[in-house]
This record gives C-alpha cells, sequence and structure tokens, in this order.
C-alpha cells in the first residue's frame, strides 16, 4: 500500500520555540493532504486541510498563525507550531489522499511534548 | 461532527468473528462508508470502504444494509494485534475525513 511518512517521530522543544513536522507521500502524488492533532484517550480532530501551491484551509477554532502549514510540493506537506506551550503537546497526524484513489493514507504520527 | 455512532467499546475472543456495527442514517447517496482503525499511538490504518454493495478485502469484510443506514466491519478471525480503535466513517469521495469517537475493540485470549 501507499506510504506516507512523518518526520519527525517525536520531538521535545521548550516553550517558546517552534517546531516543524515533515509529512511525505513516498511512493505518490498526493494533491490534499490533512492534518490532525489527538490528545490523549481522544479521537483525531482536523486541524486544516493542506492543498499544494495554495493556502491551506483551517478549521474552526484553529489559530492559522500558531500552526503554519505549507504545501510546497506534490508530496511534501509541512506543520509548523509556532512559539509552542506546553498545551500544544499532543499527537500530530498528518494523511495524504491520492490524487485519483479514495483511500486517504495516514503518517505513523509524530509525539509533540513542549516543557 | 461525526455522521455515525458507534459503540464506545466491544470485547471479542481470539480466533472468532469480530462484528463492528456502525449507524449512519442521515448517509447521502454519494456517500462511501470507510473503516480505519489505529493502534495505540500509531496513525489510523485504511481498512475498507464500501457504497452500497458488500466489499471484501485481506483485512476484512463489510457489510452494508440495503438501505444503508446501517453497516457492520467483520474482521474473520480476530488476532490479538487487531486490538485498536475502529472508526466507521461516511464521506463522499473528495471529502475530509473526519472522525468520531469510534469502538475500542478488545481482543481476549
Amino acid at each position: 500500500g501507499a506510504v506516507v511518512s512523518q518526520h519527525p517521530s517525536w520531538v521535545i522543544c521548550k516553550s517558546g520555540t517552534s517546531v516543524k513536522i515533515e509529512c511525505r507521500s513516498l511512493d505518490f502524488q498526493a494533491t490534499t493532504m490533512f492534518w490532525y492533532r489527538q490528545f490523549p484517550k481522544q479521537s483525531l480532530m482536523l486541524m486544516a486541510t493542506s492543498n499544494e501551491g495554495s493556502k491551506a484551509t483551517y478549521e474552526q477554532g484553529v489559530e492559522k498563525d500558531k500552526f503554519l502549514i505549507n504545501h510546497a510540493s506534490l508530496t511534501l506537506s509541512t506543520l509548523t507550531v509556532t512559539s509552542a506551550h506546553p498545551e500544544d503537546s499532543s499527537f500530530y497526524i498528518c494523511s495524504a489522499r491520492k490524487n485519483w484513489g479514495f483511500e486517504a493514507f495516514f503518517g505513523q504520527g509524530t509525539r509533540l511534548t513542549v516543557v | 461532527d461525526a455522521k455515525t455512532t458507534q459503540p464506545p467499546s466491544m470485547d471479542c475472543a481470539e480466533g472468532r468473528a469480530a462484528n463492528l456495527p456502525c449507524n449512519h442514517s442521515t448517509i447521502s447517496g454519494n456517500e462511501y462508508v470507510y473503516w480505519y482503525r489505529q493502534i495505540h499511538s500509531q496513525g489510523p490504518q485504511y481498512i475498507i470502504h464500501g457504497l452500497k454493495n458488500n466489499e471484501t478485502n485481506e483485512m476484512a469484510s463489510l457489510i452494508i444494509t440495503e438501505d444503508r443506514k446501517s453497516s457492520t466491519l467483520i474482521l474473520p478471525h480476530a488476532t490479538l494485534r487487531d486490538t485498536a480503535v475502529y472508526y466507521c466513517i461516511v464521506r463522499a469521495r473528495d471529502d475530509k475525513i473526519i472522525f468520531g469517537k469510534g469502538t475500542r475493540l478488545h481482543i481476549l485470549p
């Protein structure tokens, strides 16, 4: 099956710093990628939809200036958490959908801990 | 908001068939039924999807009622590795994927 890779798998950063998470579709092109956040024992919450070459669309309540999304190519989208705070600690997951397919494929997730 | 209703948890004995129900009474004609699962601390894994006919693949079978208002995911011979949260999602082909709370499936040895 198609592979989506996230990097890093986990990261610890100091409060006030920024962290960048990469999401790559390794063997297919993805016009659209999605970013989710998941807190412990909760479901995945969609944060934003990332479209190659255009601005991301953010879900209601998600701060676009805090969670910067760039989708510069058909195989790479990045999420930057700016000025991170402890409440941003979470499991961040990306998903990529094949241009002509039904399924969406998910990365393995990135666990962010802000101290 | 999620358009589906699933039981919060289920148990199944190892080696038996696991039948996970999902209600989606407001499903539209162009919406498909998708199933994903998430094993602890991993990203979700696609299992199967269908529109109105029953579907089967190497992982599972999907049974959709004739009125399309509910469906059942069947894992024919559950193993301990099938312990996960299973999400039933309805969406049109190009829609974003919105997750509900899912069903936490425990496979009992």
